[in-house]
């Protein structure tokens, strides 16, 4: 079936080092996938920090970066240097378009320390 | 206003009850989507309403109905409750576009079935 598979958290990082959150996806029935990061802040209900629609392509938001690569079925979310209010959920999904259609991996706890 | 709303935001039910789950937007979107979001799993899609035709996920068929009364609102409905069924529930709604639009969340209802 279709699934996203992502870094397990919690994952501790000190503000302004780097962060890789790994996201790897299998689409078995959706012909052109789409990437998404949804991020939960506190108090909040998930929303969106990126997307990407085209292979190849990079999504940014935020200081934050992923690329579709298709070859290695992966979408790593990056971001060179973090900060305290980036702590939050971040969530990996899979989309198909043709009733936008979301599929979630389970999420990776990111806490940045001051 | 991108805000889908939910009530309750928490909701306490016995075994065997029934449970109703309410959600709103105003944004006019056609499409309403359910996730049953469990601790340590990935927010699963149980079903959604694409204008008034519901579709729902073939492990979760029996599980769970719902009704679209008009275009801003949406319940999920559980005819009897299980301890199985504690869990965060979240709605979320979309347009449906070719490029597949973003989903907006609401913040949730914590069901606890005791």
């Amino acid at each position: 079936g279709d699934s996203v598979t992502q870094t397990e958290g919690p994952v501790t990082v000190s503000e302004s080092e780097s962060l890789i959150i790994n996201c790897t996806y299998s689409a078995t029935s959706i012909a052109y996938p789409n990437l998404f990061w949804y991020v939960r802040y506190p108090g909040e209900g998930l929303q969106l920090l990126l997307k990407v629609i085209t292979a190849g392509q990079k999504g940014s938001s935020r200081g934050f970066e992923a690329t579709y690569n298709k070859e290695t079925t992966s979408f790593h979310l990056q971001k060179a240097s973090v900060q305290e209010s980036d702590s939050a959920v971040y969530y990996c999904a899979l989309g198909e378009s043709n009733y936008n259609v979301l599929y979630f991996g389970s999420g990776t706890k990111l806490t940045v320390e001051p | 206003d991108t805000t889908v709303k939910q009530n309750p935001r928490y909701k306490l039910a016995r075994v065997g009850k029934p449970v109703n789950l309410i959600c709103s937007q105003t944004m006019n979107h056609d499409t309403m989507y359910w996730y049953q979001k469990k601790p340590n799993q990935a927010p699963k899609l149980l079903l959604f309403y694409y204008d008034k035709i519901l579709n729902r996920e073939a492990d979760t068929f029996e599980k769970f109905q719902s009704s679209r009364p008009n275009n801003s609102f949406c319940s999920l409905y559980i005819g009897s409750a299980g301890l199985e069924y504690s869990a965060m529930y979240l709605c979320a709604s979309s347009k449906r576009t070719i490029n597949q639009d973003t989903q907006y969340f609401g913040p949730g209802t914590r069901l606890l079935v005791l």
